[in-house]
């Protein structure tokens, strides 16, 4: 069973445009973290934060994270055609469990 | 460094036969994942080893799927017979430590049955 849903399931900005992924879990975690997919490849780890941070960045990259509302947001920052993929989120309680994703669509 | 290695990439194979996955996962990491994904959906939890044991199958079809990790290293993952809803890709992934570190996933095995 999967854990956490992502909003919007889709997405479509003009590259430049900032890009924010939202995903709200059901459970307490001990952390969160953010994985990306390109179309027929496996997900890449992009950042994890954990229960007790509230906000990390990383390059482009901003995640906050709300315990009590159990949501966490990525924000991507003047997106490229590149950040083109899927997002996920992932919680880790006993395992890791995803969500259903994200699609970002960048249009040059 | 070596990533994780799944083989096949892709496996057509007509419904009631058997197929097996390998995978390989990155050195020293002792935490393996199994993960099925089906189109436009996330990973589901198939089954986790912490090295050789399997801690977590609570989601693995144990009428058709099996799975071992020998040694604690390679694991295979085997349906048979195979069904027309096990079409999907299968998603290894392994991780240095369970409670808090990144996951590393393979390519993918995309399997379609017919």
């Amino acid at each position: 069973s999967q854990q956490g849903e992502e909003d919007p399931q889709a997405l479509s900005i003009q590259e430049g445009e900032n890009a924010t992924m939202n995903c709200s879990y059901k459970t307490s975690i001990n952390n969160l973290q953010w994985y990306r997919q390109n179309s027929g490849r496996g997900l890449v780890h992009l950042i994890l934060i954990r229960s007790n941070e509230r906000e990390k960045h990383s390059g482009r990259l901003r995640v906050t994270l709300d315990t009590s509302k159990k949501s966490s947001s990525l924000l991507i920052t003047a997106s490229r055609a590149a950040d083109t993929a899927s997002y996920f989120c992932a919680t880790f309680t006993n395992d890791m469990r995803f969500g259903a994703g994200t699609r970002l669509t960048v249009k040059p | 460094e070596a990533g994780v290695v799944q083989s096949p990439r892709y496996k057509i194979i007509e419904k009631k036969q058997p197929v097996a996955f390998w995978c390989n996962p990155i050195s020293g990491h002792n935490t393996l994942y199994w993960y099925r994904q089906n189109l436009g959906q996330g990973p589901e939890l198939l089954i986790r080893y912490e090295n050789e044991e399997a801690v977590d199958d609570s989601q693995l079809p144990k009428d058709r799927f099996s799975a071992e990790r020998l040694k604690g290293v390679d694991s295979t993952l085997k349906i048979q017979p195979a069904e027309l809803g096990d079409s999907a890709v299968y998603l290894c992934a392994s991780s240095l430590y369970r409670n808090t570190g990144e996951l590393f996933f393979g390519e993918g095995s995309r399997l379609t049955v017919l």
